[in-house]
């Protein structure tokens, strides 16, 4: 069975670009949630959706967006992107007892 | 609000001796607690979690962890270290009032695991 996927694997950007994320959870998972992980630092919360439905929203501003589609796959949008948001950017599904991550994106923003 | 602390950056041991890597935490109410591994280049991988019951885990790839009410603690061990459990290690909890919530975690700083042959 595939875990969670990704796409694309990595990223260049210029400051001021928008950016799309993709991500596929594991079938069956309904729930999925994005990280971002800055270099040298854990993970941190930025979207939750659950059934096409925003759950949670970490602390982040609203230059981040995110959807969830029919089929529980899933997008994070990045606009007016600024040099801070390089990182690599963790999608994970939940099923019902713990998260299963996939490989990420790294962004890099130039 | 719900955290947790890594106290050390790195954890160096040698191949075939036990290793611990610290994980304290902060919690209201019953701790939900988890440990995650990432290998370079690589997403998060599952090793084990705490909800309730027995104070000792046990986890993936011979990992466990041991549970410490009375020092608010979440300590992930190894008897016997491998060279391939080298990699960067996160303790993680729910946010508050979302214990049963997986979807939804506040992850450790991070230690790095380096294991000398």
């Amino acid at each position: 069975d595939a875990g969670v996927t990704q796409s694309p694997t990595h990223l260049i950007k210029t400051r001021g670009q928008h950016v799309t994320l993709r991500c596929s959870p594991i079938s069956g998972h309904k729930s999925v949630s994005w990280y971002q992980q800055v270099l040298g630092q854990g993970p941190q919360f930025i979207f939750q959706y659950y059934e096409k439905e925003e759950r949670g929203r970490g602390n982040f501003p609203d230059r981040f967006s995110a959807r969830q589609f029919p089929n529980y796959s899933s997008e994070l949008n990045v606009n007016a992107l600024l040099l801070g948001d390089s990182a690599l950017y963790l999608c994970a599904s939940s099923g019902a007892h713990e998260q299963y991550f996939g490989p990420g994106t790294r962004l890099t923003v130039t | 609000a719900q955290s947790v602390a890594q106290p050390e950056d790195q954890v160096n041991v040698a191949e075939g001796n036990p290793l611990t890597v610290k994980c304290t935490y902060s919690v209201s109410g019953n701790p939900y607690l988890f440990w995650y591994v990432q290998y370079p280049n690589r997403g998060l991988q599952f090793l084990l979690k705490y909800i309730t019951g027995d104070n000792l885990v046990k986890g993936s790839y011979g990992f466990e962890a041991e549970f410490n009410k009375s020092q608010t603690s979440f300590h992930l061990k190894k008897p016997s270290a491998l060279v391939s459990d080298s990699a960067l290690y996160f303790c993680a909890v729910p946010p508050r009032g979302h214990s049963g919530n997986t979807g939804k975690l506040i992850f450790g700083q991070g230690t790095t695991l380096q294991v000398k042959p």
